[in-house]
């Protein structure tokens, strides 16, 4: 079983929608959690970051992290076509300088 | 502010010939630097990382080296490409304190033939 586990996708969503994207994870110490947006032949650039339980909201972007169901989702509000490309979650203990990554979902906004 | 630079951009090399990848941070100092390779519709996969000169650790068995040279700078090598190593590959850095998140370069799209 991989440490993080995240759906690849394709998701397919009309332009406005209410977007859900979610990752799991199997180990307990993690409490740093991170969601990267990816342009396709681009370096992922960091979107949201969050210390342990709760929400953080940003714009049309909230994070949310559920450390008891082991749970991290990224929503997207009023969705854009420009929204369109492959997210990915990262977490870490923050014991050994590392993330550890989910394998990313694309997310394609229809216009 | 910081920025992280990456080239090539793009390089298309023949099996079994050198390569060397360079990275370089500017705004920051002692930062942990990282390499990573993406395979075409794949996560990211952590390749080497350095949390100062000279200190390299390594995570995937591979053809692949690493090396820092000076404090912001990492370089990414290899003595004979395989067919295999074509890819993706992603330098990032973090800065010191309690924040875990890292910050990437443009990239290097490679191409083994």
């Amino acid at each position: 079983q991989k440490e993080v586990e995240q759906d690849p996708g394709p998701l397919s969503v009309p332009e406005g929608a209410i977007v859900s994207l979610n990752c799991t994870y199997s180990n307990s110490a993690f409490q740093y959690f991170m969601w990267y947006r990816q342009y396709s032949r681009k370096g992922p650039e960091l979107l949201m970051y969050t210390y342990s339980s709760g929400n953080k909201e940003d714009g049309r972007f909230t994070a949310q992290v559920d450390k008891s169901s082991k749970y991290i989702s990224l929503f997207i509000r009023d969705s854009q076509p420009s929204d369109s490309a492959t997210y990915l979650c990262a977490m870490s203990s923050g014991s050994n300088y590392q993330l550890i990554w989910g394998a990313g979902t694309k997310l394609i906004i229809k216009p | 502010s910081q920025t992280i630079h990456q080239w090539p951009a793009t390089l298309v090399q023949p099996v079994g010939s050198p390569l060397s990848l360079e990275c370089t941070v500017e705004g920051t100092s002692n930062p942990n630097l990282y390499w990573y390779r993406q395979a075409a519709g794949r996560g990211l996969q952590l390749l080497f990382y350095s949390v100062g000169i000279g200190q390299i650790s390594s995570e995937v068995p591979q053809n692949l080296s690493a090396s820092r040279p000076q404090d912001r700078q990492f370089i990414l090598s290899s003595k004979k490409l395989l067919l295999s190593d074509s890819g993706f590959y992603l330098c990032a850095w973090r800065g010191g304190g309690q924040k875990e998140t890292q910050y990437f370069g443009p990239g290097t799209r490679l191409l083994v033939l």
